[in-house]
């Protein structure tokens, strides 16, 4: 099986820019979760998505959104970049109605100049 | 408060030595707990889980669980240098993270 994927794997963008980064789950697996890791604070839950409905949600502002297509891909957005933001984006699938598992995909590292 | 703590570490151990990594949640719904090992620069790997109160042995890694304590552990045994990474334990609600403790495994 493959593993999850993840594109762009780096990103530049310049502050006040937004940008959207993609996640494609383990075959069969309808959840997705989305995870900021830096540095300072760790690995950070953004939000889940689970059959195309947004399940859970983190602490993060409103510039931070995604969605789930229905064939379980999901996508995130950040809008208005701040320095902030930058960190290394983390997808995750698991199958949810069967087993929490978690899978990672190899991330994408943003950097906001 | 947060919802899952881990010993920041950093913790040093001889090659060959049992390293013991500790994790306490605060929400008693979760019902299951997951360790992950980070290399650096490298994405989460999920190492064991575990969902019952006990032991569970996989290979060199043994997870313990005690729900009572509200207290998840992860030793390995006959550590080596390979084993040095950082470690995350994770509770099944909403899937958050603990710091994770970064692990050294000196030759």
């Amino acid at each position: 099986k493959a593993g999850v994927t993840q594109t762009p794997r780096y990103l530049i963008k310049t502050r006040g820019q937004q940008v959207t980064l993609s996640c494609s789950p383990i075959s069969g697996h309808r959840s997705v979760s989305w995870y900021q890791q830096t540095p300072g604070q760790g690995l950070q839950f953004l939000f889940e998505y689970f059959s195309e409905t947004q399940r859970n949600k983190g602490n993060f502002p409103g510039r931070f959104s995604g969605r789930q297509f229905s064939n379980s891909r999901s996508e995130m957005n950040v809008s208005t970049l701040e320095l902030g933001d930058s960190a290394l984006y983390l997808c995750a699938s698991s199958s949810r109605d069967t087993s929490y598992e978690q899978y990672f995909g190899p991330g994408t590292r943003l950097t906001v100049t | 408060q947060k919802e899952v703590e881990q010993n920041s570490g950093p913790l040093s151990v001889p090659e060959g030595a049992i390293a013991s990594l500790n994790c306490t949640y605060s929400d008693r719904v979760s019902q299951s707990f997951f360790w992950y090992r980070q290399y650096s620069g490298k994405s989460p790997e999920l190492i064991m889980s575990i969902y019952s109160n006990g032991d569970k042995e996989d290979g060199r890694f043994t997870a313990q669980l005690n729900k009572a304590s509200q207290y998840v552990s992860l030793l390995i045994r006959d550590s080596q240098p390979s084993d040095s990474a950082t470690y995350l334990c994770a509770a099944n609600n909403d899937m958050r993270f603990g710091a994770g403790t970064r692990l050294t495994v000196k030759p």
